[in-house]
Parts: structure tokens; sequence; C-alpha cells
């Protein structure tokens, strides 16, 4: 099965401190996404990236920076940190199939971050 | 506006009984519709998609899909205790890596 893991997964950190969260898989995935989860949201999307050395903003990139160093990495930054951006953030992975379809996406284990 | 729709926020449902759960998209550009399943402090694990008209069954699991309604709708027959989760509905579009996910249904089932 793919596995995708994810660093810390706790952090907590203080307001106006700079934190990064950090996703590796290793299914050879060329997409790769970071969202967050909060009560009553679902899951948004942040960031996502088609491959090493690319990024591209979602639906709330606001506050958020990403960087995809390799294939196997994808981090997320949030250089000043905020209390609004306590949550739950998880990674995923995926790819399209053989027909070029969409496929389905990896998801890690989450990395709960709490900014004081 | 979230392009996809979910309902209801939460259910319950006896243990043995049929749980129905509804997603609809707002946006008509989106072609292929998802379900993916997540307990409590656990990450989301897809289900189940779909991307033709009709209907999908998986054991106790079956998805419908009227695509000119954009609606999708999850049905699981004799519900048991381990399928009390968040259900999360998502919608794609062709040639667009992303998936766009719903608020989710919270499932309850109830020995």
């Amino acid at each position: 099965e793919a596995a995708v893991t994810q660093s810390p997964r706790n952090k907590v950190a203080v307001t106006g401190g700079k934190v990064t969260l950090s996703c590796n898989q290793t299914n050879n995935h060329n997409n790769m996404y970071w969202y967050r989860q909060d009560t009553g949201h679902g899951l948004r999307l942040i960031h996502y990236s088609y491959g090493a050395g690319s990024t591209e903003k979602g639906d709330i990139p606001d506050g958020y920076k990403a960087s995809r160093p390799s294939q196997e990495n994808f981090s997320l930054i949030l250089e000043l940190a905020t209390p609004s951006q306590t949550s739950v953030y998880f990674c995923a992975s995926g790819d399209v199939d053989w027909g070029g379809n969409y496929a389905e996406q990896f998801f890690g284990p989450g990395t709960r971050l709490t900014v004081l | 506006q979230q392009k996809v729709q979910q309902s209801p926020e939460s259910l319950i449902v006896p243990e043995g009984g049929m749980a129905s759960l509804n997603c609809t998209s707002s946006d008509r550009n989106v072609d292929y519709f998802w379900w993916y399943r997540q307990h409590s402090g656990k990450s989301p694990k897809m289900l189940m998609s779909i991307f033709s008209n009709g209907e999908k069954e998986e054991g106790r699991f079956t998805v419908h899909l009227n695509k000119a309604s954009l609606h999708t709708s999850l049905h699981i027959r004799d519900s048991q205790p381990s399928d009390s989760a968040l259900y999360l509905c998502a919608a794609s579009m062709s040639n667009y890596n992303v998936l766009y996910f719903g608020s989710g249904t919270k499932l309850t089932v109830e020995p």
C-alpha cells in the first residue's frame, strides 16, 4: 500500500514563529497535496505540486508557502504562524492511472499544529 | 462557495440498519466523485469512486451517481459499529488532479 509519512506529528508554536511541516512519500507519485482539516470544513486544499520544483496554490494559500525539492518530499511552511492556523494538517500523494484518469489520493497520518 | 455539499451533517442508525448519505456538486465541470472514510483520529482513506451514471456495489456499500444533477449517494446496508466515522465526499474534474471535499457526514452506528 502507498506510504505517506509526516513530521512532526504534533507541534506547538508561538504566534509569529516559523513552522515547517514535512511530508515524504515512497510511492513515486507525481502529485502531492497539503490540506488542513477543521471541524465543519472537511478538508481544504492549501497547496499542491505536480512534481519536483513545482508548487500551485489551492483554495486557501494565504499565510502558507510550499516547497517540493524532490519527487519524495513536500513541505508546508508557515513563515509567521497565527492562532487561526491551529488545525490538523494532512499531506497526500496521488497520480493518474494507466488510462490517464485521475486516481485516488493516499493520505499521511496528519500533523496536529497548535499556535499559541 | 463550496463546490461540494453533503447532507446530512450527522446521522445515527441502529446496528444492522441502512445508512444513506448524500452529496451534490455546484460545479458543472465536475466529472468524478469519490467517497472517503475517516475514523476518529485517523487519516481519510478512499472507500469508493464513481465516474459513470448508475450504480456501483462493493460488499455492503453502494454508490449511485446522477451526472445530470451532479448528485451522488452512498448507501451502507447492515451497518456495523465499525462503520462509525466521518464520510467525506469529493469531486474532481478531468485533467485537473485536484479533489474538492465536502464538509462530511458523521455517521454513528449504535449497537
